[in-house]
This record gives structure tokens, C-alpha cells and sequence, in this order.
């Protein structure tokens, strides 16, 4: 099974909510990723889980909040967005293991901040 | 950091053509990754194929790690394959990050 699945798959909110985003893996990997990824533009790199542990945060601003509760189980905290914040949000997992860091991504969470 | 290029950036073919798309990466890598995107945004696993040449039905492909470049090759191309094919590397060295083309858009007309 290679299947990472994400809720929800559409996302309306307003500048003041509060929202989550959730990835779910279990295939056993140990690393996690957000990407986010605009319109005509190729996936960027937000924050990386290792063991569980944050590894890679690429200097994201502080209204997205990632968190990873076990393992299989990453995360994405959301407050306080601005319009220019609506994208595509996609999770990925990976082994993790030397040699090979395959990564497989989720469907995604199209959000709209209005 | 690593530079992935991709070509041809658009690529409009009718159904039943072949195709090659190219990948150029700036430096020694330990993972490379293609991807195609479909029109509802779930990026969907190729290749993994960090060097040599790998085959999948109608697609294959071809990585040659010293001269710093991948081919993907889709033969008898059809409607279901339009959509957006992304190359993803990472850099040697243990980087996590995947760093990725800016993609191919391919169009497969009927």
C-alpha cells in the first residue's frame, strides 16, 4: 500500500479562522513533508518531519504551524492566512533510510483564503 | 543549491505519438524522482531511478548520473496522459529537500 491520504480535500477560510490540515501515512516511513504548491508552479518545500521530530522548516511564516503526533500522522496548524496563501497543499512521506528516500505525495488540500 | 531544468516546457502531441522529455540537474544526486500531475493536482509516483534505465508500460526511463541528466520517454502517448511531468532530485550529500523542475506540460490531443 502506497497510499498517503489527506483531509479535507477543499478548504474555504477567512483570514481570522483556525484550521487544520491532516496527512495520514501507513507505510511504515519515518519522514513527513508540507509542500505547497501555487498555480503553474512546481511543489515548494515547507517543513520536514524526521522520526517525528522537525528537521527542515523552510522559513515559513509563523501562521503555518506543522505538527507530527506519531508517526503516521503529520499536521498543518493554520491561522490568521492571507489571500496570497490559498495553493494546493500536499503531504508526502518517505522511508527515510540510507540509500533510498522515495517520496511518495497525498491528493492534496486545495485551500481558498477569502 | 541544485538546478533542475526541464524541457520542452509545453509539449503538445496527438494521441498515438511518441515523446522524450529531458531532465538536466547541476550536480551529483542520490535520489531522482519523475512525477506526473494530473488535472486534479495528485502528483503521481513514475520513476525512481537515481541512475540506469527503468521501463513501465508505455513509459520508460533513463537516468545517466555522470553526465547530469534523466530522459523520460512516453510511447503511443494517450488522452490520459496530459498533465504536468515533473523532475525531483535530491542533491548527494543527504539533503532531505526535493528540489523539482518547473515541469513539462503535456497536452495529448484525440
Amino acid at each position: 500500500d502506497t497510499e498517503v491520504t489527506q483531509t479535507p480535500k477543499h478548504l474555504v477560510m477567512g483570514m481570522t479562522n483556525k484550521k487544520s490540515l491532516k496527512c495520514e501515512q501507513h507505510m511504515g516511513h519515518r519522514a513527513m513533508y508540507w509542500y505547497k504548491q501555487k498555480a503553474k508552479k512546481p511543489p515548494e518545500l515547507m517543513f520536514v518531519y524526521s522520526y517525528e521530530k522537525l528537521s527542515i522548516n523552510e522559513s515559513v511564516p509563523s501562521r503555518f504551524s506543522p505538527e507530527c503526533p506519531n508517526s503516521s500522522l503529520l499536521n498543518l496548524h493554520l491561522h490568521a492566512l492571507q489571500p496570497e496563501d490559498s495553493a494546493l497543499y500536499l503531504c508526502a512521506s518517505s522511508h527515510r533510510t540510507s540509500g533510498r528516500n522515495e517520496q511518495y505525495f497525498g491528493p492534496g488540500t486545495r485551500l481558498t483564503v477569502t | 543549491g541544485i538546478q533542475v531544468e526541464q524541457s520542452p516546457p509545453d509539449l503538445i502531441l496527438q494521441e498515438g505519438a511518441n515523446s522524450t522529455l529531458r531532465c538536466n540537474f547541476s550536480d551529483s544526486v542520490n535520489n531522482l524522482q519523475w512525477f506526473h500531475q494530473n488535472p486534479w493536482g495528485q502528483l503521481i509516483n513514475l520513476f525512481y531511478i537515481p541512475s540506469g534505465t527503468k521501463q513501465n508500460g508505455r513509459l520508460s526511463a533513463t537516468t545517466v548520473a555522470t553526465e547530469r541528466y534523466s530522459l523520460l520517454y512516453i510511447s503511443s502517448s494517450q488522452t490520459t496522459d496530459s498533465g504536468v511531468y515533473f523532475c525531483a532530485v535530491h542533491n548527494q550529500g543527504g539533503s532531505e529537500k526535493l528540489v523539482f523542475g518547473k515541469g513539462t506540460k503535456l497536452t495529448v490531443n484525440p
